[in-house]
This record gives structure tokens, C-alpha cells and sequence, in this order.
């Protein structure tokens, strides 16, 4: 079974411009979750959606916003993008068939703001 | 609300000695406990998990961990360290039914010298 993939693994953009990161998720994996990762902050959770449906949100502002299409493959866009949004993008999928499954990580995306 | 302490950034330790990685963890309500590794420019991997029955969790590479639910820690621990244990670990706890967010610690780096 092919693992979780990320595209781009590297993208570099200036101030201002805004971002899409893709996730694809493991086949048959139903639930996307998203996080970012910085030196400062560490690992903080951005939110998860299951069946096309945001289901939790963490404590970022608005300009980050996700979607998930139909196939379960999931979208991340980060409008107007600060110097501060520099970081390691991960997803992970996991199946969400109960109150615990476990969560299988892709590679991330490293977003550079110049 | 949850959080997720690691009590240590920095563990230095030499080949083929023991570790202890250090984990406390707060939150009002049952929980879910793992414990992550990651390698440079990856993603996370998986070590071990605690979602109920024997405090005492064995998990990949020789690692295991104890909940103690009194002292509401989840400390790693392995008995014989390898040069390739070299990584960061993370702690992460997960709430029942909120299977999709994960809250991390901030990270512990293990350095293995020969």
C-alpha cells in the first residue's frame, strides 16, 4: 500500500502570495489531518476533515483554510502569507473507523516565505 | 484543556547505554498516548501507543513506554541505545473522539555517540 504523498516537498514563496499544499491519503483512508511544524511552535495541529467535512480546527487564523475532495485527497491554503508561515507542513490520514485510529504521516511540504 | 509536556529538548547519551525519554501529560478526560520519532526531512513515524489495558506498552526498535495514570506521565524508555536511534521524539496525547487531532510535545532530540 502506497504511503501518505505531499506536492510540492519544497516551495519557496514572498510575502503576500498565497499556497496550496496537496495531501493524498493512504486508499481507503477517509480522515486528513494537518499540521505545521516550526522550530518555535513545534508541532501544532491545523484541522482535520473526514468526508469532505471539517470535523476539528485548531487556533490558526482564517488565512489557513483546507478542503477535501471526494477521493479523500486534501487541499491546504494559506492566503496572504506572513514571513512567520515558514514551516513544515505535515498530513496525515488515518481511517477513522472508531474513537482511536491511528495516524499515518506523509513527508511534509517545507514552505519557505521570503 | 490538553497539554503536553517533554521535559527534556536535549538527551545526549552513548551507544549502547539505556534512555529514558521524559513525557507528562494534562487533560480532564480519558485519553490517548503515543509516542512519534522522526528522522531529518521526514515525516513522523509511529513508535508505540497506549489506548487502554496494560500500562506497559512495547512498540518498534526495541522502545516501550509505561502510563502511569497518577503522575499522568508516558515516559519512553529502551535498554540499549543504537546510532541510528538518533531523531526527535514526540509525545502526543489525543482525546476520545477526537481521534483526528493530536496535541504534541515540543520534542525531545535524541543524540546517540559512539
Amino acid at each position: 500500500k502506497a504511503g501518505v504523498t505531499q506536492t510540492p516537498r519544497y516551495l519557496i514563496k514572498t510575502r503576500g502570495q498565497q499556497v496550496t499544499l496537496s495531501c493524498s491519503p493512504i486508499s481507503g483512508h477517509r480522515s486528513v489531518s494537518w499540521y505545521q511544524q516550526t522550530p518555535g511552535q513545534g508541532l501544532q495541529f491545523l484541522f482535520e476533515y473526514f468526508s469532505e467535512t471539517q470535523r476539528n480546527k485548531g487556533n490558526f487564523p482564517g488565512r489557513f483554510s483546507g478542503r477535501q475532495f471526494s477521493n479523500s485527497r486534501s487541499e491546504m491554503n494559506v492566503s496572504t502569507l506572513e514571513l512567520g508561515d515558514s514551516a513544515l507542513y505535515l498530513c496525515a490520514s488515518s481511517s477513522r473507523t472508531s474513537s482511536y485510529n491511528e495516524q499515518f504521516f506523509g513527508p511534509g511540504t517545507r514552505l519557505t516565505v521570503l | 484543556a490538553q497539554s503536553v509536556t517533554q521535559l527534556d529538548s536535549q538527551v545526549p547519551v552513548f551507544e549502547e547505554a539505556p534512555v529514558e525519554l521524559r513525557c507528562n501529560y494534562s487533560s480532564s478526560v480519558s485519553v490517548y498516548l503515543f509516542w512519534y520519532v522522526q528522522y531529518p526531512n521526514q515525516g513522523l513515524q509511529l513508535l508505540l501507543k497506549y489506548l487502554s489495558g496494560s500500562t506497559l506498552v512495547k512498540g518498534i526498535n526495541g522502545f516501550e513506554a509505561e502510563f502511569n495514570k497518577s503522575q499522568t506521565s508516558f515516559h519512553l524508555r529502551k535498554p540499549s541505545v543504537h546510532i541510528s536511534d538518533t531523531a526527535e521524539y514526540f509525545c502526543a496525547v489525543s482525546e476520545d473522539n477526537q481521534g483526528g487531532k493530536l496535541i504534541f510535545g515540543q520534542g525531545t532530540e535524541l543524540s546517540v555517540k559512539p
